[in-house]
């Protein structure tokens, strides 16, 4: 079975340094990865996702099937960053989403 | 479009007490999904549908009840609300391999 693991509840940064939330995931064939971010008092919305190789926000993230890994990383990060954000995995051959336990970004200025 | 709606905002139930979330999208998806989320455990799915009159259960199924008339809603029933149901609902739908959209959510407390 899949499974989506985020090691850090809380990450604290200060304005203008880099940041890094961290994701892993097992499963054993080729998966789909997600960043999806939420903003107080927002609904949940998708960030970016793997195959898309894009930039959103300055956010960045890459697939390591080697360490199973999808850390999203930011250069410089601003205090509108501040949000909860999960990373999520679907199967290839499927439509349903596990998600992982989510982090708790804030950016202090 | 109004995308994924939700209703209603908020709700307090007692212990027993049986209610249903709404969920609608008019975005003619075929997928849709609840799921609940509780602090340090991210969203766990519930139960999900690839389209009308097609469900399955998620990851924790028990004590909800799902059912897909239309491709538009998908309504969530609490058969006998308990106090470990207390949480945050979400809705969500896409199309079956695209990103999926959520809706605004449902805070539930079981007193």
């Amino acid at each position: 079975a899949q499974r989506v693991t985020q090691p850090e509840k809380l990450l604290s940064v200060f304005k203008g340094a880099p940041v890094e939330l961290k994701c892993n995931y097992s499963y054993s064939g080729s998966p789909e990865l997600f960043w999806y971010v939420q903003y107080s008092r927002q609904r949940l919305q998708l960030l970016l996702r793997h195959i898309s190789r894009e930039s959103i926000k300055g956010f960045t993230a890459d697939l390591n099937k080697g360490e199973t890994s999808f850390h999203l990383k930011k250069p410089f990060a601003q205090e509108e960053d501040s949000a909860m954000y999960y990373c999520a995995l679907r199967q290839t051959s499927g439509s349903r989403l596990t998600f992982g336990e989510g982090t708790q970004l804030t950016v202090n200025p | 479009n109004a995308g994924v709606t939700q209703t209603p905002k908020f709700q307090v139930l007692k212990t027993g007490q049986s209610m249903t979330l709404q969920c609608a999208q008019d975005m003619n998806h075929e997928y849709m999904s609840w799921y609940r989320q509780d602090p340090g455990m991210g969203l766990r799915l519930i139960h999900y549908s690839v389209g009308a009159g097609i469900t399955d259960q998620g990851e924790v199924p028990n004590g909800y009840n799902v059912s897909r008339s239309t491709t538009e809603d998908f309504p969530l029933r609490l058969l006998s609300a308990a106090p470990s149901q207390t949480s945050v609902y979400f809705c969500a739908s896409s199309f079956s391999t695209d990103t999926q959209y959520f809706g605004p959510g449902t805070r539930l407390t079981v007193l």
